[in-house]
């Protein structure tokens, strides 16, 4: 069955050091996306990427980075400039046509990412 | 600028009716509700197009009214199973074709027995 795979489920980060969490797809998807879900607050977008080596910022990048060297992979790293990472990382793909305007976004099962 | 949902949260009985709103400040070129329940991922409910349409799907339907950057999300007869949390994601353009979805903070609804 095709899906969405993060891992770990379960992350512990201790002080000064930077975790990468996994997202991989087998959906074909061009476009992939890293959100950030903290109580109340919905989903914020971090990162996204649209085609393969390519990605852009979205509404809250600071502390982080991304990688997309291969159309199934992009990885998420949590950096030690990222102060309060402990929070629920959502990974999604979709469909890249006409902008995603009509693409709905295929989620992953979470990475819940807490602090030492 | 995240959409603004309203309520925050809903409490229903089985079968009670419910409607969640969605507006935004911005031009929107499409509007996508999600559904997420405790600890889980969200899924994929219906995207409402520019043209003011209303999508059905079961008993859930939505609307988009275009003028008002508005949307709203129906839920008739609710069930059991209609328990989670609902997310509305508007679609802004920045030109070319970078788009973002932007969610909004969700609405929390209850079905009891």
């Amino acid at each position: 069955d095709g899906g969405i795979t993060q891992s770990p489920k379960y992350l512990f980060r201790k002080e000064g050091q930077n975790v990468t969490l996994s997202c991989e797809q087998n959906l074909n998807h061009d476009a992939m996306y890293w959100y950030r879900q903290d109580p109340g607050q919905g989903l914020r977008l971090i990162y996204y990427s649209q085609i393969v080596n390519d990605f852009q910022k979205g509404d809250i990048a600071e502390g982080y980075s991304v990688s997309r060297e291969k159309k199934e992979s992009f990885p998420l790293t949590v950096t030690s400039a990222q102060k309060n990472p402990t929070a629920f990382y959502l990974c999604a793909s979709s469909h890249r046509g006409q902008g995603q305007i009509n693409q709905p976004q295929h989620f992953g099962d979470g990475t819940r990412l807490s602090i030492l | 600028q995240q959409p603004v949902q309203s309520p925050q949260a809903v409490i229903l009985r089985e079968g009670e009716d419910a409607v969640i709103n969605c507006s935004s400040s911005k031009a929107l070129y499409s509007v996508h509700w999600y559904r997420q329940k405790h600890g889980e991922a969200p899924v994929f409910l219906m995207i409402l197009l520019k043209g003011g349409e209303q999508k059905g799907h079961d008993k859930i339907s939505a609307s988009f009214n275009e003028k008002k950057q508005q949307s709203s999300l129906y839920l008739t007869a609710s069930q059991l199973s209609y328990s989670g949390t609902y997310f509305c994601g508007t679609l802004v353009g920045s030109g070319g074709s970078n788009y973002k979805l932007t969610f909004g903070k969700g609405t929390l609804l209850t079905v009891n027995p």
